[in-house]
């Protein structure tokens, strides 16, 4: 089974500090994801990746960068973290070829800034 | 450009009651179909997909059918559990072109004992 893990589940930081959220998957999966979710909101796509070192702003990129230095790692960076940044942050992975591209999730981070 | 909707939430029902979550997608081509469960605390995972027209994608008692000529993926369960409490997100992929999917905005689903 796949599995993609993310390094915190809860994660509190005051407002102006940087944050780093990692995600690794164990599937040689070559595409990685990083989204939001809000009550009301849904899903909404931050950044993705399609390859190591490439990456690709999503919907709402503001505020936020990204680093894929290893295929199986991909990490959100909050330059300067902000209240408005509180939310549910969720990584997922797929494959590129010989698939439908599901999708797999890691268990989210729940992120409070204060 | 692609979207999916689904009905608004929540819906309550009673165990073993009869479930409809509607999903209607708008989409060029031949798009495949996906259904995926968040249980609370957790992230989402696959529950069933459907990859052409007339396609029944099931699992866990759930069944959805890929309906090209309305532009539906309505998930059912014949009898659901308070386990079954969760929201669930209808989706959407191009077949051969972007692998970024369309979601939907969830359901959420409360089962009571």
């Amino acid at each position: 089974d796949v599995k993609v893990t993310q390094s915190s589940r809860y994660l509190v930081k005051r407002t102006g500090e940087k944050v780093f959220l990692e995600c690794v998957q164990d599937m040689d999966h070559e595409n990685m994801f990083w989204y939001r979710q809000d009550p009301g909101l849904g899903l909404r796509l931050i950044y993705f990746s399609y390859d190591v070192k490439m990456k690709e702003k999503g919907d709402i990129p503001e505020g936020y960068s990204v680093s894929r230095e290893k295929k199986e790692r991909f990490s959100l960076i909050l330059e300067s973290a902000s209240t408005n940044q509180t939310s549910m942050y969720l990584c997922a992975s797929s494959l590129s070829l010989g698939t439908t591209y599901e999708q797999y999730f890691g268990p989210g981070t729940r992120l409070t800034v204060t | 450009g692609d979207s999916v909707t689904q009905m608004e939430g929540p819906v309550t029902l009673s165990e073993e009651a009869f479930l409809t979550i509607n999903c209607t997608y708008t989409a060029t081509g031949y798009p495949s179909l996906f259904w995926y469960v968040q249980y609370p605390g957790e992230g989402l995972q696959l529950l069933l997909k459907a990859t052409k027209a007339d396609d029944k994608g099931s699992n866990k008692g759930f069944e959805a059918t890929y309906r090209k000529e309305t532009t539906s993926f309505h998930l059912e369960k014949g009898s659901v559990q308070v386990s079954d409490s969760a929201v669930y997100f209808c989706a959407l992929n191009q077949q051969g072109g972007s692998y970024i999917p369309t979601f939907g905005r969830g359901t959420s689903l409360i089962v009571h004992p």
